[in-house]
């Protein structure tokens, strides 16, 4: 199985800074016959299912804000947010879906310094 | 508007089961593999199983592989996981979770169905 490992745990920061948040695969997820990663990231909120936020690592879903920003290839992706809002208080994972089992990384929950 | 509803969650012994179903609306449900997914309290997500577009193909987690059974019924638009021998580290909120095809993210999710096991 693929071990997604994300980093840090937990992370805060103020409003309107920048938060980072970094994802790791055991194997690579990038498929060399179409050159695209197979990694996801979701946001959930407390009470709430997970929303897509990012496919193919860096393919924005409809209806995401441009402060979010997903990068990497291979086994090294990040999430980015750009501008931190108060709306943003959630945890955050990534998740390899490359082959089953589909595996997600630990979460990592982001909260305002 | 695409909609999933999973319902059948409650309280059960170990050693109990449980059958959750998946109803879907707002698009064509017999064209899109399914999954379930689980997170377990103070817990992240956790993928359970998966079943292709015509019920023909699944896949299970090790950990639940010859306890949970994936199946659909696409004339009702719903998606079921009949979970038996069920154990305490089974506890868990269970969403379903909807594919574009083979190897795609979960683009749709519905609010989850809570699953406790206790005695």
């Amino acid at each position: 199985d693929i071990v997604m490992t994300q980093s840090p745990d937990s992370l805060a920061v103020s409003l309107g800074e920048r938060a980072t948040i970094n994802c790791k695969s055991s194997q690579s997820v990038l498929y060399s016959s179409n050159n695209k990663n197979y990694l996801a990231w979701y946001q959930q909120k407390p009470g709430q299912p997970p929303k897509l936020l990012f496919y193919w690592a860096s393919t924005r879903e409809s209806g995401v804000p441009d402060r979010f920003s997903g990068s990497g290839s291979g086994t090294d992706f990040t999430l980015t947010i750009s501008s931190l809002q108060a709306e943003d208080v959630a945890v955050y994972f990534c998740q390899q879906y490359f082959g089953t089992p589909y595996t997600f990384g630990q979460g990592t929950k982001l909260e305002i310094k | 508007e695409v909609q999933l509803v999973e319902s059948g969650g409650g309280l059960v012994q170990p050693g109990g089961s449980l059958r959750l179903s998946c109803a879907v609306s707002g698009f064509t449900f017999s064209r899109y593999w399914m999954h379930w997914v689980r997170r377990g309290p103070g817990k992240g997500l956790v993928w359970v199983s998966r079943i292709n577009s015509d019920g023909s193909s699944t896949s299970y987690a090790d950990s639940v592989k010859g306890r949970f059974t994936i199946s659909r019924d696409n004339a009702k638009n719903t998606l079921y996981l009949q979970m038996n021998s069920l154990r305490a580290n089974d506890t868990a909120i269970y969403y379903c979770a909807r594919v574009t095809g083979y190897n795609t993210p979960l683009d749709y999710w519905g609010q989850g169905t809570l699953v406790t096991v206790s005695s």
